[in-house]
């Protein structure tokens, strides 16, 4: 049974720390989406990869976001320095782009305190 | 792809009620149109994926269909039961793959 999985499940550090969160997407998906869950917002877009390569990280904060994909099998999102605003749930779905399904991974939830 | 809107935001209806839901989107760049299943503290579910004019999906007592050129599409729970309560997502998309999620309506079914 394939998988999106996301480490950590949960986090929480104090403000001005460095957070990395880890999406594995599933195996043979070739485009990678980071999703940040907010009340406001709802599911908003952060960036997404295909094949490995960022296509759109604009709906990212560029100073202090960071996304990566070092190889096929990792997604990685860094948030330097992490501020309280960033506490929320963030979703890693992989997908076979095009108007292919995105399947999601748990999420982190992260809490800045 | 902006301003996709789904109504209502919430629903309240009892077991055995059937409902249904509408999400409306520009039709311009439109490639799909994704629903997503939501239950609280778990990540969304992919229910539909629609691509053509007038598609009609099913899976179970949930259906839904598509309309491109009016830019709407409809979702249909019929007999609901309680474990059909959550959110229920649309998200169309255009060819890059880059899904644009509605606010969602949640629905709440009674016992």
């Amino acid at each position: 049974d394939a998988r999106v999985t996301q480490t950590p499940r949960h986090k929480v550090t104090e403000m001005g720390q460095e957070v990395t969160m880890r999406c594995q997407p599933i195996l043979g998906h070739n485009t990678v989406f980071w999703y940040r869950q907010t009340m406001m917002q709802g599911l908003e877009l952060l960036a997404y990869f295909r094949n490995r390569a960022p296509l759109d990280d604009s709906g990212m904060p560029k100073d202090r976001f960071s996304a990566e994909m070092p190889d096929a099998t990792l997604a990685t999102l860094k948030i330097q320095p992490s501020e309280p605003r960033d506490s929320a749930v963030y979703f890693c779905a992989s997908g076979l782009g095009g108007g292919d399904t995105q399947y999601f991974g748990p999420g982190t939830r992260l809490t800045v305190l | 792809i902006l301003n996709v809107e789904q109504s209502p935001q919430s629903l309240h209806v009892q077991e055995g009620d059937s409902t249904n839901f509408t999400c409306s989107f520009p039709s311009s760049n439109f490639y799909a149109l994704h629903w997503y299943r939501w239950e609280t503290a778990k990540s969304p579910e992919a229910l539909f994926v629609m691509t053509l004019n007038g598609d009609e999906k099913k899976k179970g007592r949930i259906s839904a269909t598509l309309n491109t050129k009016e830019g709407y599409s409809y979702l249909y729970i019929k007999g609901s039961q309680p474990e059909d309560s959550a959110t229920y997502l649309c998200a169309p998309s255009g060819n890059t793959g880059k899904l644009i999620f509605g606010q969602g309506t949640t629905l709440q079914v009674k016992p």
